[in-house]
Parts: C-alpha cells; sequence; structure tokens
C-alpha cells in the first residue's frame, strides 16, 4: 500500500480563489508529521507547512492551511487566494515514528496552475 | 537565512563513470539526507546519515552509492559507475533537532545529474 497518496495528478484554479490539494496517508505508528513541499519549474523543494500527528490544532501558515482529518488520514492543502506565482507541482510527505534520521516519504505530487 | 547549498548545479557524465555530488548543510544541523527524484517522478529516500554513519538506507542505495563527510561541513554522495537509470535530480537535505518527527528538512537546490 502506498504511504502518501495524492489523488490529483493536475488542478486548475483561478487567480485569487482558493484551492484544496488532497493528500491521505497510511501508517499505523503512532508518532508522526505530514509535510507539504512546493516545488516551482526551477526544481529546487520549498517547505510550506507542517502537521505534527499529535497537534490537536490545524496548521497555518500565511495562505497555506492544513486540513488535518486523523481518522479519516488525511492532511490536505489549502491554499487561499490564489496567486500566478503558486503555479508548480506540491508534494505531501510524511515522516514516521520517533527514531533518529527518520526519512520522508513523499506522494506523487499534484500539479496546480493558476489562471488569471 | 542560512540554507542547503549542493554543487554542482548539473553534471552531465558518461555511464560508467564516477561521479560526486556535494553539499553543503546548515552548519548547526546534525542529520543529512540524499533523495533522488527521477524526471516527472516522486521524490524518493535514498539515505540518511548522522554522527558519521548512515542511519537508514532504501533499496536504491546499494552499492554503487556511498555517502560521506569528509570535513566538518560537506557531504557528499558518490556513485562508483553511473547507469542511464541513475539520470535524477538529487536533493540534499539537514535537519537539526533531536526530534525529528516534528522537526522540517531543509531541502538543497538540488543536482541535475544527466548520464549519457
Amino acid at each position: 500500500a502506498q504511504k502518501i497518496t495524492q489523488t490529483q495528478p493536475g488542478m486548475f484554479v483561478q487567480e485569487k480563489e482558493a484551492v484544496t490539494l488532497d493528500c491521505t496517508y497510511d501508517t499505523s505508528d503512532p508518532s508522526y508529521g505530514l509535510f507539504w513541499y512546493k516545488q516551482p519549474s526551477s526544481g529546487e523543494m520549498i517547505f510550506l507547512i507542517y502537521q505534527g500527528s499529535y497537534d490537536q490544532q490545524n496548521a497555518t501558515e500565511g495562505r497555506y492551511s492544513l486540513n488535518f482529518q486523523k481518522a479519516r488520514k488525511s492532511a490536505n492543502l489549502v491554499i487561499s487566494a490564489s496567486q500566478l506565482g503558486d503555479s508548480a507541482m506540491y508534494f505531501c510527505a510524511m515522516r514516521e515514528g520517533s527514531g533518529t534520521a527518520s526519512k520522508l516519504t513523499f506522494g506523487t505530487g499534484t500539479r496546480l496552475q493558476v489562471t488569471l | 537565512e542560512p540554507e542547503v547549498t549542493q554543487t554542482p548545479s548539473h553534471q552531465v557524465t558518461q555511464m560508467g563513470q564516477e561521479v560526486i555530488l556535494r553539499c553543503v548543510p546548515i552548519s548547526n544541523h546534525l542529520y543529512f539526507y540524499w533523495y533522488r527524484q527521477i524526471l516527472g517522478q516522486k521524490v524518493e529516500f535514498l539515505v540518511s546519515f548522522y554522527n558519521n554513519e548512515i542511519s537508514e538506507k532504501s533499496e536504491i542505495f546499494d552499492d554503487q552509492f556511498s555517502v560521506e563527510r569528509p570535513d566538518g561541513s560537506n557531504f557528499t554522495l558518490k556513485i562508483r559507475s553511473t547507469k542511464l537509470e541513475d539520470s535524477a535530480m538529487y536533493f540534499c537535505a539537514s535537519s537539526e533537532l533531536e526530534s525529528p518527527v516534528t522537526n522540517e528538512q531543509f531541502f538543497g537546490p538540488g543536482t541535475r545529474l544527466t548520464v549519457l
């Protein structure tokens, strides 16, 4: 089974609108972290937002918020007031457990295109 | 703001040649990672490194790969005899805290390796 599933290969959104990028995860470890990264066409990986499995509230960072539904094992990224510069690939990732140097497992990504 | 740096940004090599990809992690970070991303695919974990030894490695990280921290600042990935399928973007990342479940990994800009 895939650890991270992103079912939307591509999404379109109009400028200034909000958009939700889906992410579901699979783990039996009670301690884990969920991350979203943005990858523009230039290729670098830009950290956006983090949600810990024990966090009581949904994470927010500026225009980014994470809709964390633990029972459903989903961690959707919400981008409000989309801008043209938001056009990029978006990856959901998970770190499991509390071991040292735990790896990130990534989903296949969603390509977001913001239109005028 | 401190950042992870990688050199070179693009490396072209012939099949069977050795390559060394270089990374300078953020100076007070303790954990180091290499990931790769084949064009159009998801980011995959290769190896993590802590306290001068490998913490974890994936099945991709076979005997052709090695990592080293030759001095106090550099972290290198060596591929002994490159294959066509090694062509990918290679990302170095580093993280700081003792509690890696909650900690962000900072990614470098990547090295695009092209094997001809």
